[in-house]
């Protein structure tokens, strides 16, 4: 069954300070993995996209890595700012699956000043 | 320009009644798609139409879901006879292309509370 699971479910970090979040996934055949942020009662918003052959991608404070090999993917987020606070999602396409993305459950990020 | 939009932000209704929520996509964008936030829960995916056909309806929770399009353009997601189960937010995306390869541009979701 294509899965996504994230980890940890929610994650509290002081202002400035970095985090990594986890996604392991089962979906196949493979074909792109996505990480998104969703402020509260807003709808997700893409932070990056990677394909098989992309181990890394960055924007701007945000950097997701893939290890298609293991099936896992994280996102570092680095001096995080108190507007980092949201739900960051990691979703997953199969090859020829034209619109039905999994999407993992979301860890939930809550920034302290 | 202007973002995807959905129309009510929140509805409150009766356990029984029809409800019909209503998805504006970007200009231009052929793919529009319906999710399903229960909370704590991930997205669930309900159904897809590229232009105004719907290739996949696999994700319908049930025959009291349906969905069309018009005009490839606006889309309107219809719940009958509504039960407390289907309190969650339904939130509508659309992309330029198949999600697959394209990015997809959400809404903010209409938040529907069955009482």
């Amino acid at each position: 069954k294509n899965q996504v699971e994230q980890s940890p479910q929610s994650l509290i970090i002081l202002e400035g300070k970095n985090c990594t979040l986890q996604c392991n996934y089962t979906v196949s055949p493979f074909s792109n993995l996505r990480w998104y942020k969703q402020d509260t009662g807003r709808g997700p918003v893409s932070l990056t996209i990677m394909t098989f052959s992309e181990n890394t991608k960055s924007n701007g404070r945000y950097t997701a890595t893939l290890d298609a090999d293991t099936k896992q993917s994280s996102l570092h987020i680095t001096a995080s700012q108190l507007s980092d606070s949201a739900s960051y999602i990691c979703v997953v396409s199969a090859r020829g699956s034209q619109g039905n993305l999994i999407f993992g459950k979301g860890t939930k990020l809550s920034v302290k000043p | 320009g202007a973002g995807v939009s959905q129309s009510p932000s929140n509805k409150v209704t009766e356990k029984g009644k029809d409800v019909e929520l209503r998805c504006d996509p970007i200009s231009g964008h052929t793919a529009l798609y319906w999710y399903r936030q229960s909370l704590g829960q991930g997205l669930e995916f309900l159904i897809y139409f590229q232009g105004n056909s719907a290739p996949d309806k696999s994700g319908l929770p049930s025959d009291r879901f349906s969905a069309e399009r018009t005009g490839g353009s606006v889309s309107t997601l219809t719940i009958q006879r509504t039960q407390q189960e289907d309190s969650a937010v339904y939130l509508c995306a659309s992309s330029s292309g198949l999600a697959e390869y394209y990015e997809q541009y959400f809404g903010p979701g209409t938040r529907l509370t069955v009482t």
